[in-house]
């Protein structure tokens, strides 16, 4: 049992370049979950999906798309890189709607 | 508008001694609150959780206490050990009402146990 699993571990982007960061979870949560992090901040909610073929946005979608197509699957796509988005993003899954379980986190930087 | 806010950036215990972490949170509607730990590099991993109709939960060493009239909870760890040393993030849910699992969290606070 992975768990959450996230990949790649680390990217560095060019401003303007774009990049699909991916998720999948082996626990058949229905609940998946996009968090960015910035230095010495809390975890800020990018997007949500309560299950596949549902997405929400959460409190800081721009410039960032999701889909969920499978229950398993959550990619977050970051179209035209911006320094406002290096950061370190974490992707969660549940099966209820509290206990979240997280990845590792992908630790991207745009320069 | 932060909504869940822990207002100590950092703390720093002696092994042994009790570690108080501190989250204050103004939505009313918050039904559900949890704590998280973080070490560096990892994500966060769940601890501990409380009820709104509940004012104490215990785990072993972790004890979180909610105090709704003042929507004020804490985490108390006892005894403090040096691989307790990590970032602590506050969460709250209202998953009550909107049933999506929404977390809002707070800053976190980094917790120093020294030897």
């Amino acid at each position: 049992n992975a768990g959450v699993t996230q990949t790649p571990k680390f990217r560095i982007l060019k401003i303007g370049q774009s990049m699909t960061l991916q998720c999948a979870q082996d626990m058949n949560h229905n609940y998946m979950y996009w968090y960015r992090q910035d230095p010495g901040m809390g975890l800020k909610l990018i997007y949500y999906s309560v299950g596949a073929g549902i997405t929400d946005k959460g409190e800081v979608p721009n410039g960032y798309n999701v889909s969920r197509s499978t229950t398993e699957d959550f990619p977050l796509r970051l179209e035209l890189a911006a320094p406002s988005q290096t950061s370190v993003y974490f992707c969660a899954s549940s099966s209820r709607s509290y206990e979240q379980y997280f990845g590792p986190g992908t630790r991207l930087t745009v320069t | 508008d932060q909504q869940v806010k822990q207002n100590s950036p950092s703390l720093s215990v002696q092994e042994g001694r009790i570690s108080i972490l501190n989250c204050d949170y103004t939505n009313s509607m918050f039904d559900y609150f949890l704590w998280y730990k973080k070490y560096p590099a990892e994500g966060p991993t769940f601890l501990i959780s409380i009820s709104s109709i509940k004012d104490k939960n215990e785990d072993g060493r972790f004890t979180v206490f909610l105090n709704k009239s003042a929507k004020h909870l804490s985490l108390h760890i006892v005894p403090s050990q040096p691989g307790d040393s990590a970032v602590y993030f506050c969460a709250a849910s209202d998953g009550g009402t909107s049933n999506t699992g929404k977390l809002i969290f707070g800053q976190g606070t980094t917790l120093q146990v020294k030897p």
